[in-house]
């Protein structure tokens, strides 16, 4: 069965503070995705990647990195996390093909006091 | 630009009413269009898809949605609803065919089925 799993579940981070969102896939997608959930908006898409070795911007990329290193591993990086990062961040795998559906992780929810 | 609007953002009925969640979208090119629920608590999960052929197309867990390309709309239905349909429910368009593999996310629709 398709899996996507994050780490940390959970996390508080201090403003200023570094912090590395880590997603996992044994999908064997080559699309791996970051998404982050505020009440209102949706999901917006932040990175995106069609493999290993390469990281695109997505819709709101301000203020995170991401990096691919293997076709497993997605992470997210806040080099200077700021309270307005406060959120849910989903990751997402998908077959990259038009008509593939995407794969959830279980959500990573990030508090910047 | 490509966009996704769901209108409502929460839909309250009762068990064993008809539900239809709607959906509209822009996109200039054939539309690939998603429907995911997330229950509370839980990340999304995948309901169905339309990416050709048949207007109607039925997903998991008893839902279907009707493609009407003259107002751009992929609304999503259930009938009778239940109250563990009680969820967040996320219209998605895969913009895949202009060459970045995205799919761009409504806002989603709160639905409460009361019992």
């Amino acid at each position: 069965e398709a899996a996507v799993t994050q780490s940390p579940r959970n996390k508080v981070a201090v403003t200023g503070g570094k912090v590395t969102l880590s997603c996992n896939q044994t999908n064997n997608h080559n699309n791996m995705y970051w998404y982050r959930q505020d009440t209102g908006h949706g999901l917006r898409l932040i990175h995106y990647s069609y493999g290993a070795g390469s990281t695109e911007k997505g819709d709101i990329p301000d203020g995170y990195k991401a990096s691919r290193p293997s076709q497993e591993n997605f992470s997210l990086i806040l080099e200077l996390a700021t309270p307005s990062q406060t959120s849910v961040y989903f990751c997402a795998s998908g077959e990259g093909a038009n008509t593939g559906q995407l794969y959830f992780g279980e959500g990573s929810k990030l508090t910047v006091l | 630009a490509q966009s996704v609007d769901q209108p409502d953002a929460h839909v309250t009925l009762y068990e064993g009413a008809s539900l239809e969640l709607r959906c509209s979208y822009s996109y200039s090119a054939a539309p690939y269009l998603f429907w995911y629920v997330q229950y509370p608590g839980q990340s999304l999960q995948f309901l169905l898809k339309y990416i050709t052929g048949d207007a109607v197309v039925k997903g998991t867990k008893g839902f279907e949605a009707e493609f009407r390309k003259s107002n751009s709309s992929f609304n999503l239905k259930k009938s009778p609803a239940h109250w563990s349909d009680s969820a967040k429910y996320f219209c998605a368009l895969d913009i895949s065919n202009t060459g970045n593999y995205k799919y761009v996310f409504g806002a989603g629709t709160r639905l409460k089925v009361i019992a």
